[in-house]
């Protein structure tokens, strides 16, 4: 079984610039989700969709970041204007449905840097 | 605000060597805890714990819950150089429409020295 897929692996931009990431989550999973994760700390949620519908986006810094996952299968995060503090791991992760017993499943993540 | 603390941050042991990693939480909702091994990027499940006193054995590996202390202990036992990685104990807790939120604690550093 496939797992998670992410690209780009690794970006380099310069601050005030836009960047985007994509994730293809395991076939089947309605559920999908975009994590933050800076150096030293753990992942942090920054938006839940259901299928297509977006069911906890409570932490997304929503004046710079987007998400959508239009035909509830892909999605794309997106940062507009990157800042320096955004440097981080954005992780995706999928599960077949949103209750307590289906398992996230992780992708290898996006590095991030922001100069 | 919900919080989930782990220790040590980091920790250098030998092979061999038994570990035990700590996660406590404090959490609305709580519905079960996790555990996750993070070696490079991308987290591998572990354990998923929901009951108190009930251990979870994986090989080496294994784990518990106390639900009225709030907290979890991961133990590796005869250690290996491939244990070396970052361990994430993370708290599910329903929110809003969120039926599985994960709150993630801060990792535990783990290196095994051959």
């Amino acid at each position: 079984e496939a797992g998670v897929a992410q690209s780009p692996r690794y970006k380099i931009i310069e601050k005030r610039q836009s960047v985007a990431f994509w994730c293809n989550p395991i076939s089947g999973h309605a559920t999908l989700y975009w994590y933050q994760q800076i150096l030293g700390q753990g992942p942090k949620l920054l938006i839940q969709f259901q299928n297509n519908g977006v069911v906890d986006d409570s932490q997304l810094p929503k004046d710079r970041f987007s998400a959508e996952r239009l035909k509830g299968v892909d999605s794309t995060l997106k940062i507009q204007p990157a800042k320096l503090e955004d440097s981080a791991v954005y992780l995706c992760a999928s599960s077949l449905g949103a209750g307590s017993t289906d398992t996230q499943y992780f992708g290898p993540g996006t590095r991030l840097t922001v100069l | 605000e919900d919080k989930v603390v782990q220790s040590p941050l980091s920790l250098v042991v030998h092979e061999g060597d038994t570990v035990t990693l700590n996660c406590s939480y404090e959490v609305t909702n709580f519905r079960s805890l996790l555990w996750y091994k993070q070696e490079k990027k991308a987290p591998t499940f572990l354990f998923m714990l929901t009951s108190s006193g009930i251990e979870k054995k994986s090989g080496r590996l294994s784990s518990i819950l106390d639900k009225k202390e709030l907290f979890s202990i991961l133990n590796i036992t005869a250690t290996q150089t491939g244990d070396s990685a970052i361990y994430l104990c993370a708290v599910e807790a329903p929110y809003g429409g969120a039926t599985n939120k994960l709150i993630f604690g801060t990792g535990t550093l783990l290196a095994v020295q051959p």
